[in-house]
């Protein structure tokens, strides 16, 4: 079964809080991405992975890193979270022909 | 920096009827331009995609039309059905890149 799967799919924590979302695939997808959703803005890349311990900064990186210790797990963390980074994540993979499967999303609010 | 910019914001059909949505790329090395759709509260899957080395492409419902020289492309929803109902986002990416850059999305709505 080929699958996304994000954890967890809501989250609420306070300003200054450490946030881990964590994304798995079981597909043996070499790349991996982190993206945000926001109203009015589309999907913007925070994150991407090219295999284990190969990752580059997208468009947005500030204020988040990523782990990716293994092929099909990839975490996104926010150390000390901040209110604006309020939003919706979505985990994506896809192997080598550009087209990307996303998770169901992590919905955070920082408040 | 490039951007992919999707015209509609929303757009309300009568079912049965057809649904354009179009958007427009600044980068004249894109070569890949897929679109996805994301039904409510769920992730975005991909429905059909075009590359650059032809102009148009068809999947049942679905036509993908694409004009290199305005830097143009759109899906045509033909028929439509109250399941198409859901926001679409178009995306490009230039040859030999992993990173996709995304439209704003256009909210689909099909009135029965």
């Amino acid at each position: 079964d080929m699958k996304v799967t994000q954890m967890p799919r809501y989250l609420i924590k306070r300003m200054g809080e450490n946030v881990l979302l964590e994304c798995g695939q079981d597909m043996s997808h070499e790349t991996m991405y982190w993206y945000r959703q926001d109203p009015g803005l589309g999907l913007q890349l925070i994150y991407i992975s090219y295999d284990v311990d190969s990752n580059s900064e997208g468009d947005i990186p500030k204020g988040y890193r990523v782990s990716r210790k293994k092929r099909e797990h990839f975490s996104l963390i926010l150390d000390s979270a901040k209110t604006n980074q309020t939003s919706v994540y979505f985990c994506a993979s896809s192997f080598r022909d550009n087209t990307l499967y996303f998770g169901a999303g992590t919905r955070l609010s920082v408040l | 920096g490039e951007k992919v910019e999707q015209h509609e914001s929303t757009l309300s059909v009568r079912e049965g009827d057809s649904a354009v949505i179009n958007c427009t790329y600044t980068d004249t090395a894109s070569s890949y331009f897929p679109w996805y759709k994301q039904e409510a509260g769920k992730g975005l899957h991909f429905v059909i995609d075009i590359r650059s080395n032809v102009d148009r492409k068809q999947s049942q419902r679905l036509i993908v039309l694409l004009d290199k020289k305005a830097k143009r492309f759109s899906l045509h929803i033909t028929a439509t059905q109250p399941e198409d109902s859901a926001i679409y986002f178009c995306a490009s990416a230039s040859s030999g890149s992993w990173q996709l850059i995304f439209g704003s999305g256009t909210q689909l709505t099909v009135m029965p």
